[in-house]
């Protein structure tokens, strides 16, 4: 158990929806990163925030959107969904960015997308 | 741009050696990385190395770096079939406080008896 959770473990929608995807991350830990792992582009950085603020963006499409509230936890909200948005989510989070700043993975949220 | 590229799989007899390579394209790179993710779980982190170290061994893990190349392996000695994983480079982008970390593909192993 990394100590990294995530909200709901499987999802299930239609094209065209939004969903909100959650995370809270290890105790003590400011910084919080968005992945996206599909079978035809491997594993993806999406965003990172540390505390409270966007630090990095990586492949994000527009459609999508995080944020990281006061008490560290972090949302990724997906909207007009396609067909190809369905992948496996993860959150993951460390303490700070000095030193080798060991990520912790939760355990993903499955998204399907019909 | 950073590119990390591994082969997708990995078949190997139980009781030999492991061996996963990686090519990344960032020759200033601070950290590179082995994770795991085993199957329906979240990656691990399984070891690390630093740029200006050549090997760094844990147990039945040997980490070799070539700077030089750019190419990074792992070695996993005597692997059993709970080594059965999905295995990810990884490389750290350099002078970034945003510890953006470009991943590989993974490379799926699996153990034969």
């Amino acid at each position: 158990d990394s100590g990294v959770t995530q909200t709901p473990k499987h999802l299930i929608t239609a094209t065209g929806q939004r969903v909100t995807l959650r995370c809270s991350p290890r105790s003590g830990d400011l910084s919080v990163y968005w992945y996206q792992q599909s079978l035809d582009q491997g594993l993806q950085f999406l965003i990172q925030y540390y505390n409270g603020e966007e630090r990095a963006k990586g492949n994000i499409l527009e459609r999508f959107s995080a944020q990281q509230f006061p008490d560290l936890h972090s949302e990724l909200n997906l909207s007009s969904l396609e067909l190809g948005d369905s992948a496996l989510y993860f959150c993951a989070s460390s303490s700070s960015g000095a030193g080798h700043n060991e990520q912790f993975f939760g355990p993903g949220t499955r998204l399907t997308v019909l | 741009g950073e590119d990390v590229e591994q082969s997708l799989f990995l078949s190997v007899r139980e009781g030999d050696s492991s061996v996963i390579n990686c090519t990344y394209t960032d020759s200033s790179s601070t950290y590179l990385y082995w994770y795991k993710q085993e199957p329906g779980a979240g990656l691990q982190l399984l070891t690390y190395i630093f740029s200006n170290m050549d090997m760094k061994q844990d147990q039945r893990l040997t980490v070799l770096l070539n700077k030089k190349d750019k190419h990074l392996s792992l070695r996993i000695a005597d692997t059993q079939t709970g080594d059965s994983a999905i295995y990810f480079c990884a490389e750290r982008e350099t002078g970034s406080s945003a510890s953006k970390i470009i991943f590989g593909s993974g490379t799926r192993l699996s153990i034969r008896p």
